[in-house]
């Protein structure tokens, strides 16, 4: 398979635990992008690498998350102290740039949490 | 602030059907425009994007959307649903003035079609 992985698919931990999600995208896509999807909702932009470069956060994006692509390949995504709210699916999408005009973003399965 | 507004929460559609999901959205600048669907327990999946040039434009599946510039519109449209078709449906922009490639999501449609 050789579109977006992520890991682990799912997670449950307490609250106050710290967690790290990981991200591969399609090899050669320099863009890469977290998202957050609740239920009921669509996906909410959480933050945007080119390359090893994070370029934008979101607002949503507290202190407690980090986000890294040390070698503009793969990227983690670290949740620290997580509270109940932090329950959500995170996903992950990457893109060529041939498709920097067209902007179509390839997504992972993504990675769900549940904090107890 | 930028928005994506989906009009149906839930759609509930006998095979055969047709169906019409409404998107609009909220920018003034020139957008691209995309609508995702996520079967259930898969990926988001792109169904069609309309960049440029035409505004109707075809996806898989039999699906097509028409981009209505001065309605800031991009409705989905399928003329005959089937079982399969069973899946969340989003809408999504994604601004070029921001030169980022992010899609900003609807909050999604969920279409089930009974046999």
């Amino acid at each position: 398979d050789t579109g977006v992985s992520q890991d682990p698919r799912h997670k449950i931990t307490k609250r106050g635990q710290n967690v790290t999600f990981r991200c591969d995208p399609i090899s050669e896509h320099n863009r890469l992008y977290w998202y957050r999807q609740t239920l009921g909702q669509g996906p909410e932009f959480l933050t945007y690498f080119q390359n090893e470069a994070q370029l934008e956060k979101s607002r949503l994006l507290s202190d407690r998350f980090s986000a890294e692509r040390p070698k503009g390949s793969f990227s983690t995504l670290e949740i620290q102290r997580t509270e109940q709210g932090d329950s959500a699916m995170y996903l992950c999408a990457s893109s060529s740039p041939r498709d920097l005009n067209t902007g179509e973003l390839f997504f992972g399965e993504g990675s769900r949490l549940t904090v107890l | 602030a930028q928005s994506v507004s989906q009009h149906n929460h839930h759609v509930i559609l006998s095979e055969a059907a047709s169906l019409e999901l409404g998107c609009n959205y909220s920018y003034g600048g020139t957008v691209n425009l995309f609508w995702y669907v996520q079967y259930p327990g898969q990926h988001l999946q792109l169904l069609l994007k309309y960049f440029s040039g035409d505004p109707l434009v075809k996806g898989i599946k039999g699906f097509e959307a028409e981009f209505i510039k001065s309605k800031f519109s991009f409705n989905l449209r399928k003329p005959s649903v089937q079982w399969s078709d069973t899946a969340e449906y989003f809408c999504a922009v994604s601004p070029l003035s921001s030169n980022t490639g992010k899609l900003i999501f609807g909050q999604g449609t969920t279409l089930q079609v009974k046999p």
